[in-house]
């Protein structure tokens, strides 16, 4: 099974400001790489599949990048809209497929 | 209207059994593979089982294998997971969701989740 690590597990980031997060495998998943945006009492929404292709209505603030073993996700600039907890997600090697722990968008 | 509606959750004891339904509309359902997804209170996501778009192929959690079978009725589009044997661990919000495409297996749909809890 992969494990997944995210890091950190929380961000503070101002509105307006950029915010980087980061999703490390523990063997390579190629491309096979989900990013995913959960509100408190929401389901998961898909933003990112392919590591950097935007899923279908997601805007363009949002980006993913990397391949292998190393993926960085990027808010450009922060919305009130975007302080969530989010999950990449690993379908390369599957069953199982596999999830970060998750990282905390939080306000700074 | 594209969606999944989920039902069937509530509270059980342990060692009792529930079903969860998950009904589709708004696509082709016969067309996608489904799956489970769950997460416990407070916790992260969790895959917990796969089926084919026919039916005829499903995988398993290691922790839930031998104790939990879902099973689709395509002629009424809907998945099922039959939960047996449920533990204290079981304890969480179970969410069906859609392959965006076939072997694909992350989810651009999402059903809104249903409380499983296992308690005496």
């Amino acid at each position: 099974e992969i494990v997944m690590t995210q890091s950190p597990a929380t961000l503070s980031v101002s509105p307006g400001e950029r915010a980087t997060l980061s999703c490390r495998a523990s063997q390579s998943v190629s491309s096979s790489l989900a990013w995913y945006q959960q509100k408190p009492g929401q389901a998961p929404r898909l933003l990112i599949y392919g590591a950097s292709t935007r899923a279908t209505g997601v805007p363009a603030r949002f980006s993913g990048s990397g391949s292998g073993t190393e993926f960085t996700f990027t808010i450009s600039s922060l919305q009130s809209e975007d302080f969530a907890v989010y999950y990449c997600q690993q379908y390369n090697n599957k069953p199982p497929i596999t999830f970060g722990q998750g990282t905390r968008l939080e306000i700074k | 209207q594209v969606q999944l509606a989920q039902s069937g959750g509530g509270v059980v004891q342990p060692g009792r059994s529930l079903r969860l339904s998950c009904e589709a509309s708004g696509f082709t359902f016969s067309s996608c593979g489904m799956q489970w997804v769950r997460q416990a209170p407070g916790k992260g996501l969790e895959w917990v089982a796969v089926i084919s778009s026919s039916g005829r192929t499903t995988y398993y959690a290691d922790s839930v294998k031998g104790r939990f079978t879902t099973s689709r009725d395509n002629s009424k589009n809907t998945m099922y997971l039959q939960m047996n044997s449920l533990r204290a661990e079981d304890t969480a919000v179970y969410f069906c969701t859609k392959e965006i495409s076939h072997d694909n297996w992350y989810f651009d749909l999402w059903g809104r989740g249903t409380l499983v809890t296992v308690s005496s």
